[in-house]
This record gives C-alpha cells, structure tokens and sequence, in this order.
C-alpha cells in the first residue's frame, strides 16, 4: 500500500512569493491534515480537510489556504511568503480511526 | 499552560536500559493519545496510540495514560541506539465541532551503545 506523497519535497522561494504544496493521502483515506514545523514552534496545526471540505483550522494569517479535490488529493497555498514562512510542511493522511499518517513533507526556503 | 507539554531533553540512556518519556496536557476532554517518533531529517512515525486509562503495550514500547492526572507517558524497554529520535506526544481536541492533534514539541531521546 502506498504512503503519502508530497510534492515537491524542497523548494526556495522569495519574499513576496506564493507557493502551493501538494499531498496525496494513503488509499482510501478521506482526510487529510496539514502542519507547519519549525524549530521553536515545532509541529502546529494548520488546517484539515474531508470530502473536499475544510473540516478544522489552525491559527494561522489567511495566506495560509488549502484545498481537497475529489481524489483526496489536497494542495496548500501561502501567499506573500515571509522569511518566517521557512519551515518543514507536512501533510498527514489520516483513517477512519483518527490515525494520523505522516508524508515526508516539503521544506520551504524563503530567502 | 501549554495544551501539550513534553520535557524537550535530552534524555540520555544506556544501550539495554528502560527510556521513560513523559507527556501532560490541560484539556480533559481530550480522549485520544499518540505517540511519534521523528529521526532528524524524517517526518514523525506513529509507533503508539491509547485511548483508555492503564498501560498498553506493543512490543518493547508501553504507553501509559493516567486521564486524572492528565497524564499519558512512553516507556521503551531494552533501548537501542537506533530509538535515537525525538518522541512527540499528540493529544487530540475538539473545538468547534471538530477536533485536530495538538503536538508537543518533543523529548530528544539518545541510546548510547
């Protein structure tokens, strides 16, 4: 059975840039969720998404934006990056048990 | 108080010896616990979950859960250098309707062989 995808796994981006990351749950699963990692603030919530429905959000500005397609397939978007926007962003596929399965994310530069 | 609170370490062990990993949280009603395991580089790996108060046990790995205390911890009996990684403890809330993973920051655990 295959893991969770994320697409791309690195990225640099610019000040001012957007960017949108890209995740493909675990078969079958409907749910996906997104976190931001960082050092100091380690793994925080951004938002969840099932059935192509944004189910819970973290505190995050509104630059932050995800969506869910009827494959499952879910992108998150960040608008007007900001230096602190450099982080490691993971997206966790999840059951019908409420696990929660970890794709090997995408890290973000922003120079 | 932070939702979910984790001594961040370094513990450090012997090769063979028992590694206690401890874990507290504020919400009462939270009813789900997990434990991940993150090498350095890698994304967090679910090795444990418990839901009801007592001990569950898979393997060398034991999870704990005292909902009185708000309590929930990881022991890792007979500890290989190669369970060198940082433990995160994840307790569910709800809020809203919904519920999400509230994340501690972690114990960085080190084996020495």
């Amino acid at each position: 059975k295959a893991g969770v995808t994320q697409t791309p796994r690195y990225l640099i981006k610019t000040r001012g840039q957007q960017v949108t990351l890209s995740c493909s749950p675990i078969s079958g699963h409907r749910s996906v969720s997104w976190y931001q990692q960082t050092p100091g603030q380690g793994l925080q919530f951004l938002f969840e998404y099932f059935s192509e429905t944004q189910r819970n959000k973290g505190n995050f500005p509104g630059r932050f934006s995800g969506r869910q397609f009827s494959n499952s397939r879910s992108e998150m978007n960040v608008s007007t990056l900001e230096l602190g926007d450099s982080a490691l962003y993971l997206c966790a596929s999840i059951n019908s048990a409420r696990e929660q399965f970890f794709g090997p994310g995408t890290r973000l530069t922003v120079l | 108080q932070k939702e979910v609170e984790q001594n961040s370490g370094p513990l450090s062990v012997p090769e063979g010896a028992i590694a206690s990993l401890n874990c507290t949280y504020s919400d009462r009603g939270s009813q789900s616990f997990f434990w991940y395991r993150q090498y350095s580089g890698k994304s967090p790996e679910l090795i444990m979950f418990i839901y009801s108060n007592g001990d569950k046990e898979d393997g060398r790995f034991t999870a704990q859960l005292n909902k009185a205390s708000q309590y929930v911890s990881l022991l890792i009996r007979d500890s290989q250098p190669s369970d060198s990684a940082t433990y995160l403890c994840a307790v569910n809330k709800w809020g809203g309707g919904s519920e999400k993973l509230v994340f501690g920051k972690g114990t960085k655990l080190t084996v020495n062989p």
